[in-house]
Protein backbone atom coordinates (compact mmCIF):
# COMPACT_ATOMS: atom_id res chain seq x y z
CA UNK A 1 0.00 0.00 0.00
CA UNK A 2 1.81 3.80 -0.78
CA UNK A 3 1.56 5.50 1.94
CA UNK A 4 3.06 8.45 4.25
CA UNK A 5 2.81 8.09 7.51
CA UNK A 6 3.75 11.08 10.10
CA UNK A 7 4.58 10.54 13.57
CA UNK A 8 6.64 12.66 16.54
CA UNK A 9 3.96 15.40 16.86
CA UNK A 10 3.20 16.52 20.85
CA UNK A 11 2.84 19.33 22.96
CA UNK A 12 6.18 20.92 23.47
CA UNK A 13 7.22 24.54 24.95
CA UNK A 14 8.68 27.04 23.46
CA UNK A 15 12.25 27.12 22.88
CA UNK A 16 12.57 23.24 22.97
CA UNK A 17 12.78 21.40 20.13
CA UNK A 18 10.88 18.14 18.54
CA UNK A 19 11.46 15.12 15.62
CA UNK A 20 9.19 14.35 13.45
CA UNK A 21 9.20 11.26 11.73
CA UNK A 22 7.45 10.60 8.01
CA UNK A 23 7.31 6.72 7.18
CA UNK A 24 7.37 5.44 3.72
CA UNK A 25 5.59 1.99 2.34
CA UNK A 26 4.45 1.18 -1.08
CA UNK A 27 6.63 3.27 -3.45
CA UNK A 28 10.51 3.68 -4.08
CA UNK A 29 11.16 6.79 -1.39
CA UNK A 30 14.88 6.76 -2.58
CA UNK A 31 13.70 8.08 -6.02
CA UNK A 32 11.65 10.99 -4.96
CA UNK A 33 12.24 14.28 -3.74
CA UNK A 34 10.28 14.73 -0.63
CA UNK A 35 8.51 17.91 1.31
CA UNK A 36 7.05 18.69 4.87
CA UNK A 37 4.20 21.22 4.49
CA UNK A 38 2.41 22.57 7.73
CA UNK A 39 -1.65 23.80 8.49
CA UNK A 40 -2.16 26.41 11.07
CA UNK A 41 -5.26 25.57 12.94
CA UNK A 42 -8.18 26.62 10.70
CA UNK A 43 -5.41 28.27 8.59
CA UNK A 44 -3.97 27.51 4.77
CA UNK A 45 -1.22 25.44 3.74
CA UNK A 46 2.23 26.80 3.85
CA UNK A 47 5.01 24.71 2.33
CA UNK A 48 8.18 24.37 4.79
CA UNK A 49 11.10 22.48 3.43
CA UNK A 50 11.92 20.09 0.69
CA UNK A 51 14.83 17.38 0.12
CA UNK A 52 16.19 16.01 -2.99
CA UNK A 53 16.10 11.94 -3.65
CA UNK A 54 19.39 11.62 -2.39
CA UNK A 55 19.65 14.37 0.03
CA UNK A 56 21.80 16.56 -1.85
CA UNK A 57 19.93 19.03 -1.79
CA UNK A 58 17.81 21.32 0.99
CA UNK A 59 15.83 24.54 0.45
CA UNK A 60 13.52 25.74 3.18
CA UNK A 61 10.48 28.58 4.03
CA UNK A 62 12.25 32.32 5.45
CA UNK A 63 9.91 31.45 8.53
CA UNK A 64 11.74 28.10 9.39
CA UNK A 65 15.25 28.71 8.44
CA UNK A 66 18.11 28.28 10.79
CA UNK A 67 15.54 26.66 13.10
CA UNK A 68 13.82 23.64 11.23
CA UNK A 69 16.15 21.20 9.36
CA UNK A 70 15.01 18.19 6.75
CA UNK A 71 16.62 15.04 6.62
CA UNK A 72 16.15 11.93 5.21
CA UNK A 73 17.46 8.04 5.43
CA UNK A 74 17.13 6.32 2.67
CA UNK A 75 17.75 3.01 3.97
CA UNK A 76 14.90 3.09 6.22
CA UNK A 77 12.58 4.78 4.10
CA UNK A 78 12.11 7.69 6.26
CA UNK A 79 11.99 11.40 6.23
CA UNK A 80 12.54 13.69 9.28
CA UNK A 81 11.54 16.96 10.06
CA UNK A 82 14.22 18.47 13.42
CA UNK A 83 12.37 21.65 14.95
CA UNK A 84 14.90 23.60 16.98
CA UNK A 85 13.80 26.49 18.84
CA UNK A 86 10.39 26.29 18.44
CA UNK A 87 7.78 29.41 18.80
CA UNK A 88 3.75 29.40 18.96
CA UNK A 89 3.53 30.26 15.80
CA UNK A 90 4.96 26.66 14.87
CA UNK A 91 1.69 25.34 16.06
CA UNK A 92 0.23 23.55 12.87
CA UNK A 93 -0.79 20.08 11.07
CA UNK A 94 2.58 19.02 10.20
CA UNK A 95 2.22 16.65 6.44
CA UNK A 96 4.94 14.94 4.60
CA UNK A 97 4.18 15.17 1.16
CA UNK A 98 6.14 13.24 -1.89
CA UNK A 99 6.86 15.25 -4.63
CA UNK A 100 5.75 13.33 -8.13
CA UNK A 101 6.62 14.26 -11.62
CA UNK A 102 6.63 18.22 -12.23
CA UNK A 103 6.87 19.43 -8.62
CA UNK A 104 3.75 18.58 -7.50
CA UNK A 105 3.06 16.89 -4.20
CA UNK A 106 1.17 13.40 -5.30
CA UNK A 107 1.02 11.74 -2.44
CA UNK A 108 0.48 13.35 1.24
CA UNK A 109 1.08 11.65 4.82
CA UNK A 110 -2.10 12.31 7.63
CA UNK A 111 0.01 14.32 9.41
CA UNK A 112 1.23 14.68 12.74
CA UNK A 113 -0.18 18.01 15.17
CA UNK A 114 2.77 19.70 16.90
CA UNK A 115 1.25 22.98 19.32
CA UNK A 116 3.77 24.57 20.97
CA UNK A 117 2.80 26.25 24.56
CA UNK A 118 3.77 27.06 27.95
CA UNK B 1 7.95 34.67 -3.91
CA UNK B 2 5.03 34.53 -6.03
CA UNK B 3 1.98 35.26 -4.40
CA UNK B 4 -0.97 33.25 -5.27
CA UNK B 5 -5.09 34.72 -4.24
CA UNK B 6 -8.16 32.58 -4.44
CA UNK B 7 -11.60 34.06 -5.03
CA UNK B 8 -13.63 33.91 -3.16
CA UNK B 9 -13.07 33.08 -0.05
CA UNK B 10 -16.68 31.09 -0.15
CA UNK B 11 -18.56 30.12 -2.36
CA UNK B 12 -22.08 29.00 -1.99
CA UNK B 13 -23.66 26.62 -4.83
CA UNK B 14 -26.59 24.05 -4.91
CA UNK B 15 -26.07 20.40 -5.30
CA UNK B 16 -26.08 19.82 -8.71
CA UNK B 17 -24.44 23.05 -9.44
CA UNK B 18 -21.04 24.08 -11.93
CA UNK B 19 -19.05 25.80 -8.91
CA UNK B 20 -16.09 27.77 -10.50
CA UNK B 21 -13.13 28.70 -8.60
CA UNK B 22 -10.44 31.20 -9.64
CA UNK B 23 -6.60 31.61 -8.73
CA UNK B 24 -4.11 33.98 -9.97
CA UNK B 25 -0.92 34.52 -9.75
CA UNK B 26 1.38 37.74 -8.89
CA UNK B 27 3.60 36.96 -11.95
CA UNK B 28 3.37 34.58 -14.63
CA UNK B 29 3.40 30.79 -13.97
CA UNK B 30 3.30 29.50 -16.94
CA UNK B 31 1.23 26.62 -16.76
CA UNK B 32 2.26 25.01 -13.62
CA UNK B 33 -0.04 25.64 -11.66
CA UNK B 34 -2.49 23.07 -9.42
CA UNK B 35 -5.34 22.43 -7.56
CA UNK B 36 -6.00 20.16 -3.85
CA UNK B 37 -9.14 19.24 -2.55
CA UNK B 38 -8.91 19.29 1.48
CA UNK B 39 -11.95 17.36 3.04
CA UNK B 40 -12.27 18.05 6.75
CA UNK B 41 -9.59 16.42 9.07
CA UNK B 42 -7.86 14.86 5.96
CA UNK B 43 -4.52 15.70 4.27
CA UNK B 44 -4.88 18.05 0.82
CA UNK B 45 -5.70 15.56 -2.09
CA UNK B 46 -3.88 16.63 -5.92
CA UNK B 47 -6.47 17.04 -8.25
CA UNK B 48 -5.34 19.24 -11.39
CA UNK B 49 -1.79 19.88 -12.30
CA UNK B 50 -0.41 21.33 -15.18
CA UNK B 51 -3.36 23.39 -15.05
CA UNK B 52 -5.38 21.08 -16.90
CA UNK B 53 -4.33 17.57 -16.31
CA UNK B 54 -6.78 15.43 -13.90
CA UNK B 55 -4.38 13.48 -11.31
CA UNK B 56 -4.87 9.73 -11.49
CA UNK B 57 -8.55 8.60 -10.40
CA UNK B 58 -9.93 12.69 -10.10
CA UNK B 59 -13.56 12.48 -11.79
CA UNK B 60 -13.89 13.64 -14.82
CA UNK B 61 -16.59 16.90 -13.46
CA UNK B 62 -12.93 18.27 -12.35
CA UNK B 63 -11.62 20.71 -15.13
CA UNK B 64 -8.47 23.00 -14.61
CA UNK B 65 -8.02 26.04 -17.28
CA UNK B 66 -5.69 28.85 -17.37
CA UNK B 67 -2.12 29.89 -18.14
CA UNK B 68 0.63 32.65 -16.91
CA UNK B 69 -1.94 34.37 -13.94
CA UNK B 70 -5.48 33.46 -13.92
CA UNK B 71 -6.42 30.38 -13.44
CA UNK B 72 -10.34 28.31 -12.65
CA UNK B 73 -10.89 25.33 -11.21
CA UNK B 74 -14.48 24.17 -12.54
CA UNK B 75 -16.75 21.76 -10.68
CA UNK B 76 -19.47 20.94 -13.36
CA UNK B 77 -22.11 19.18 -11.48
CA UNK B 78 -21.32 19.33 -7.99
CA UNK B 79 -21.92 16.27 -5.14
CA UNK B 80 -22.44 15.74 -1.63
CA UNK B 81 -18.73 14.87 -1.28
CA UNK B 82 -17.03 18.51 -3.26
CA UNK B 83 -18.54 20.86 -0.68
CA UNK B 84 -15.02 21.40 0.94
CA UNK B 85 -11.63 23.02 0.73
CA UNK B 86 -10.01 23.70 -2.78
CA UNK B 87 -6.07 25.13 -2.85
CA UNK B 88 -4.17 26.31 -5.69
CA UNK B 89 -0.09 26.43 -5.63
CA UNK B 90 2.40 27.36 -7.87
CA UNK B 91 5.45 25.06 -8.92
CA UNK B 92 6.90 27.46 -11.57
CA UNK B 93 9.62 29.43 -9.26
CA UNK B 94 10.80 27.67 -6.12
CA UNK B 95 11.43 27.82 -3.61
CA UNK B 96 8.81 28.42 -2.23
CA UNK B 97 6.73 26.50 -3.71
CA UNK B 98 3.00 28.74 -2.93
CA UNK B 99 -0.24 28.17 -2.44
CA UNK B 100 -3.49 30.63 -2.47
CA UNK B 101 -5.71 30.61 0.86
CA UNK B 102 -8.08 28.18 -0.42
CA UNK B 103 -11.67 28.27 -1.39
CA UNK B 104 -14.20 26.82 1.02
CA UNK B 105 -17.28 25.17 -0.91
CA UNK B 106 -20.46 25.57 0.76
CA UNK B 107 -23.77 24.17 0.20
CA UNK B 108 -26.38 27.12 -0.88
Amino acid sequence: QVQLVESGGGVVQPERSLRLSCAASGFSFSSYGMHWVRQAPGKGLEWVAVISYDGSNKYYADSVKGRLTISRDNSKNTLYLQMNSLRAEDTAVYYCAREGGDYVFDLWGRGTLVTVSS
Amino acid sequence: EIVMTQSPATLSVSPGERATLSCRASQSVSSNLAWYQQKPGQAPRLLIYGASTRATGIPARFSGSGSGTEFTLTISSLQSEDFVVYYCQQYNNWPPWTFGQGTNVEIK
